[in-house]
């Protein structure tokens, strides 16, 4: 049961346009989500978060947005430079305990591969 | 402040053999992950320990894997026995202590190769 979904494998932009990364969820008990940075070889880099109380959360060129209603989250990156391609992970922890106030593990989408030409 | 550390980054064994990837994680960080990355899929999940305590482990295969995070040291993460289909990238990520939402920094990753 995939609970995160990242639908598009692959996305290619060129350098000072924006990219859009998609991400879709089935989990409605989900109420915070990360976007990660994954370089080939290395560990995922955290990026950004957001709470499912807020739509939306900017950290310089990197926007997240949140759509509760249609259980969807997108990753603005603006302007895209050729340093950004790598793989794009959604991720959304899951309460330790029903109603409990710490979390746990990480469920996360298939990646998609952003590549950012010059 | 060091970031998490694994290793080896690079294990390669026989089938059969035993294999241990170790995880440290942040300064100040108790909670511990692991996670494994198949070629060509997202990462999963395995296990969650805390400080001599295993939180989930849900994720983790019921037979050949173990995984301990003692009051000293790294955590461990043991795969008994090894087979072909252990070969991934096994990653260690931590967050620190205390209730609420904490975001989980990853380390480098242990690349296992089974021969």
């Amino acid at each position: 049961d995939q609970q995160v979904k990242q639908n598009s494998p692959s996305l290619s932009v060129q350098e000072g346009r924006i990219s859009i990364l998609n991400c879709d969820y089935t989990n409605s008990m989900f109420d915070y989500f990360l976007w990660y940075k994954k370089y080939p070889a290395e560990g995922p880099t955290f990026l950004i978060s957001i709470s499912s109380i807020k739509d939306k959360n900017e950290d310089g060129r990197f926007t997240v947005f949140l759509n509760k209603s249609a259980k969807h989250l997108s990753l603005h990156i603006v302007p895209s430079q050729p340093g950004d391609s790598a793989v794009y992970f959604c991720a959304a922890p899951l309460r330790e305990n029903a109603g409990g106030t710490s979390y746990g593990k990480l469920t996360f989408g298939q990646g998609t591969i952003l590549t950012v030409h010059p | 402040n060091a970031g998490v550390m694994q290793n080896p980054r690079h294990l390669v064994r026989r089938r059969g053999q035993e294999a241990r990837l170790r995880c440290s994680p942040m300064k100040g960080h108790s909670h511990v992950y692991w996670y494994r990355q198949l070629p060509e899929e997202g990462l999963k999940f395995m296990v969650y320990l805390q400080k001599e305590n295993i939180i989930d482990e849900s994720g983790m295969p019921k037979e050949r894997f173990s995984a301990e995070f003692p009051k000293e040291g790294p955590s461990i993460l043991r795969i008994q026995q090894v087979v072909r289909g252990d070969s991934a990238a096994y990653f260690c990520a931590s967050s620190p202590t205390g209730t609420g939402f904490h975001e989980q920094y990853f380390g480098p990753g242990t690349r296992l190769t089974v021969t």
